[in-house]
């Protein structure tokens, strides 16, 4: 099993629409969690950080975080074409350092 | 603004050759990381170092090894270069401490032929 797992997509919405990605972990005593967006030949650059049990709002983006469930969420709502990326989700490890990724998923917002 | 700086963003080597990737940051980070990034593969951790000469090996550190002599500077060494090792090498740091993102530098787009 994968530490970190996500749906590779492409994940296609309408702009305007809500995207919603997902991703879970197999590592249950991990604490901290993030997402990055990833434009093509580009480095990845944090979005967001959660580390509570519930939602974080910051704009139009929603971290949601369920550590029974082992998973976490990202909502972008009202996406733009410009939000057409890639996004990865990342966790660190219990008792770690490891900073460890999912593959990431595509998502492409149509206009 | 934390900044991390990779020596080269484009680099083309033989097979066989012993190649460095440099990677610095100027936050006085403790964790350093490096990730290796293929199509459908994600980022996979090849070594990290949790402080100066400490290392731990990632997912993927057969063919790599590493340094960390200071703590703003981690290398990548590249043993004996092989074409499998072709592609995209990110460097990131965070600081130590619980809770903490990690920011990456630009990328090296390696080529080995």
């Amino acid at each position: 099993q994968k530490e970190v797992e996500q749906n590779s997509g492409p994940l296609s919405v309408p702009e305007g629409a809500i995207a919603s990605l997902n991703c879970t972990y197999s590592d249950r005593g991990s604490q901290s969690f993030f997402w990055y967006r990833q434009y093509s030949g580009k480095s990845p650059e944090l979005i967001m950080s959660i580390y509570s049990n519930g939602d974080k709002e910051d704009g139009r983006f929603t971290a949601q975080l369920n550590k029974a469930s082992q998973y976490v969420s990202l909502l972008i709502r009202d996406s733009q074409p410009s939000d057409s990326a890639t996004y990865l989700c990342a966790v660190i490890t219990s008792g770690t350092y490891k900073y460890i990724f999912g593959t990431g998923t595509r998502l492409k917002v149509l206009a | 603004d934390v900044k991390v700086t990779q020596s080269s963003r484009y680099l083309v080597k033989r097979t066989g050759e012993k190649v460095f990737l440099e990677c610095v940051q100027d936050m006085d980070h403790e964790n350093m990381f490096w990730y290796r990034q293929d199509p459908g593969l994600g980022l996979r951790l090849i070594y990290f170092s949790y402080d100066v000469k400490m290392k731990e090996k990632g997912d993927i550190p057969e063919g790599y090894s590493v340094s960390r002599e200071k703590k703003e500077r981690f290398s990548l060494i590249l043993e004996s270069a092989s074409t499998n090792q072709t592609s995209m090498y990110l460097c990131a740091s965070r600081r130590g401490t619980v809770n903490t993102e990690a920011f990456f530098g630009q990328g090296t787009r390696l080529t080995v032929v």
